[in-house]
């Protein structure tokens, strides 16, 4: 079955542009997450969506993210406006479901690497 | 909160030796799901193993198994028989609410494979 695809693989933008990228999940996947991973740690989570609706963006940073996913499936991911500190590889994941269970696993996507210069 | 900590930055390990990776958490939660991930240059991330905190028993999958201490909130992954193929971005990862999936992530250990 094909994997998570995720567009653009690399991405460089000047501070205060705007940049979108792209995911789509496991066809019949339900629950599909975006983290955020920056240089020497590990991924944070974005926010996660349940089919078409937010199941939690606690910590996206909504004055210049956004994210939506209409009709439950293929996702963006916005920023505007972009700042040096946003550089980082934005990962996408789906799973079957939100609920986790004994063999229930997230697979990701290979990522966008962003550049802020 | 909830935290995750890998406290080997860099590891190297000769091919066909044994290596292992540390990891530590910290919850006072009961019942939660640990992971291993792999992320290789590719920057996608594999799942290596997982352990349900319920279950006493250690997770094995071929050459990877877990120590998994749930008193001292301890979770090591050894890998034996090391192989080049093994070389990469190793995460600990947490997740304490299952009708989320939200994992929480360690730093990453590097581990190399030298032939």
């Amino acid at each position: 079955e094909a994997g998570v695809a995720q567009s653009p693989r690399y991405k460089i933008i000047e501070k205060r542009q705007s940049v979108a990228f792209w995911c789509n999940p496991i066809s019949g996947h339900a629950t599909l997450y975006w983290y955020q991973q920056i240089l020497g740690q590990g991924p944070k989570l974005l926010i996660q969506f349940q089919n078409n609706g937010v199941v939690d963006d606690s910590q996206l940073p909504k004055d210049r993210f956004s994210a939506e996913r209409l009709k439950g499936v293929d996702s963006t991911l916005k920023i505007q406006p972009a700042k040096l500190e946003d550089s980082a590889v934005y990962l996408c994941a789906s799973s079957l479901e939100s609920r986790w269970g004994s063999n229930t696993e997230a697979f990701f996507g290979q990522g966008t690497r962003l550049t802020v210069v | 909160a909830q935290t995750v900590t890998q406290s080997q930055p860099e590891m190297s390990v000769q091919e066909a030796e044994t290596v292992t990776l540390s990891c530590t958490y910290d919850t006072s939660e009961n019942n939660y799901y640990l992971f291993w991930y792999k992320q290789p240059p590719s920057r996608q991330m594999i799942l290596v193993i997982r352990q349900e905190a319920y279950k006493q028993q250690n997770a094995t999958e071929n050459r990877f198994s877990v120590n998994f201490q749930k008193a001292a909130k301890s979770f090591s992954l050894k890998i034996s028989d090391s192989q080049l193929g093994d070389t990469a971005m190793y995460f600990c990862a947490f997740m304490i609410d299952s009708n989320t999936g939200k994992l929480i992530f360690g730093q990453g250990t590097t581990l190399q494979v030298k032939p």
